[in-house]
């Protein structure tokens, strides 16, 4: 059973430009979260979506920022007009829906953004 | 989310068992206690949760003090893939709205030989 996966694993980007960001979940799961993790920082939730749903956007910028997950293929984390503060690993999570009890959340290996 | 404390650093020599303590005073009733680790830059990693009962997977141990207040992971045979920040989370164990985990600093963990 593979885990989630996220691509790319690096992404550069000129300031200005926009960032497409991709996480497959793993196998049965249809909980989707991203979390960023800026420079020395710790990690901080930024969305949460079910399949075609966004359920919690409470830690996800308001502005050039968003999210969505579609009925099929990846979940996208989108920003747009990079800025240099947008640098930061972006991870992603998964969990299953429907077995009961089962709430653990299941990271990717994250995608490095890197804005020049 | 109830607030958890852990030290910022603790060392282990290879080999050892590591306890790594975290306090959740203000704990609720239907909050479970999840710890991660993540390893140099890599996504965070699942080790294991618990509502009151000690908990033991092929990872780690799990106890949990009998008013909650606080737990302690242990790493029985420490090694250096061990070394990691390891996160203390306490949340809902439901799929809801609002069951973000929120990391804090951690507990940075270092084995040495």
């Amino acid at each position: 059973n593979a885990g989630v996966m996220q691509n790319p694993r690096h992404l550069v980007r000129r300031r200005g430009q926009e960032a497409r960001l991709r996480c497959s979940p793993m196998k049965g799961h249809s909980h989707v979260y991203w979390y960023r993790q800026l420079p020395e920082e710790g990690l901080k939730f930024m969305v949460y979506l079910q399949k075609e749903n966004i359920i919690d956007e409470s830690g996800m910028p308001k502005e050039r920022f968003s999210a969505e997950f579609p009925k099929e293929g990846p979940s996208i984390l989108r920003i747009q007009q990079v800025v240099r503060g947008d640098s930061a690993a972006y991870f992603c999570a998964s969990s299953p829906g429907s077995i009961a009890g089962v709430y653990e959340q299941y990271f990717g290996p994250g995608t490095r953004l890197t804005v020049t | 989310d109830a607030k958890t404390t852990q030290p910022p650093s603790m060392d282990c020599a290879e080999g050892r068992a590591a306890n790594l303590p975290c306090n959740h005073s203000t704990i609720s009733g239907n909050e479970y206690v999840y710890w991660y680790r993540q390893i140099h830059s890599q996504g965070p990693q699942y080790i294991i949760h618990g509502l009151k009962n000690n908990e033991t997977n092929e990872m780690a141990s799990l106890i949990i003090t009998e008013d909650r207040k606080s737990s302690t992971l242990i790493l029985p045979h420490a090694t250096l893939r061990d070394t990691a920040v390891y996160y203390c989370i306490v949340r809902v164990g439901s799929n809801n709205a609002g069951n973000m985990l929120t990391f804090g600093g951690g507990t940075r963990l270092m084995v040495k030989p």
